[in-house]
């Protein structure tokens, strides 16, 4: 079944600390990996794109890495602050004639004064 | 939210009626998809659009109905028959159906009374 799990579910880091948020996929076969950022009652904003030949892309502070491998990827937030606080959802495109998408259930993030 | 327009922002409808959320974009974009978010769980696709004037069901369409008579245009109508309404609806757009980035509207919160 092709699913993609998140974890953890919620963070709570302090302001300026780093974190790393993780997603992993059984999608298969799969044509590219992105992450969005959803703030509270909006839509979701892309961070990052990646096709399964890319081991790192960076965004700002925001940098995904991609083992595709391991159907691995994770989000490291450099330097956090206020405004990260945010959702962040893995998605993974299954790689059929439908190229239909797979998202996460998402990571909570709380960054913190 | 680039380019795409969600209406009403917050929605209440009483059991037994039909209400139609508004979705625009000015992106040019050819494709278009209608998504359902409930607390905890993954986007999921109701409905999407790879064309003017077709349109395909998506892994929840049941109790939805949408029309695409117009390339910017994408409503999404949920009807009395869905069970479950309440949840937020997310409607997004992407250059062509092969896997591209999709931007996201603003989102529609629908609560039944």
């Amino acid at each position: 079944k092709n699913q993609v799990e998140q974890s953890p579910q919620s963070l709570i880091i302090l302001e300026g600390k780093n974190c790393t948020l993780q997603c992993n996929y059984t999608v298969s076969p799969f044509s590219n990996l992105r992450w969005y950022k959803q703030d509270t009652g909006r839509g979701p904003v892309s961070l990052t794109i990646m096709t399964f030949s890319e081991n790192t892309k960076s965004n700002g502070r925001y940098t995904a890495t991609l083992d595709a491998d391991t159907k691995q990827s994770s989000l490291h937030i450099t330097a956090s602050q206020l405004s990260d606080s945010a959702s962040y959802i893995c998605v993974v495109t299954y790689m059929d004639s439908s190229y239909k998408l797979i998202f996460g259930s998402g990571t909570r993030l709380l960054v913190r004064p | 939210d680039g380019g795409i327009t969600q209406s009403p922002k917050y929605l209440f409808r009483k059991e037994g009626q039909n209400v139609t959320l508004s979705c625009e974009q000015n992106l040019n974009h050819d494709a278009m998809y209608w998504y359902r978010q409930d607390p905890g769980q993954g986007l999921r696709l109701i409905y999407y659009s790879q064309i003017v004037n077709d349109f395909q069901k998506g892994d929840i369409a049941e109790g939805y109905s949408v029309s695409r008579e117009k390339k910017e245009s994408f409503p999404l109508t949920v009807t009395s028959a869905q069970k479950n309404p309440t949840a937020f609806y997310l409607c997004a757009s992407s250059m062509v159906w092969t896997g591209y980035e999709q931007f996201f509207g603003p989102g529609t919160r629908l609560t039944v009374l």
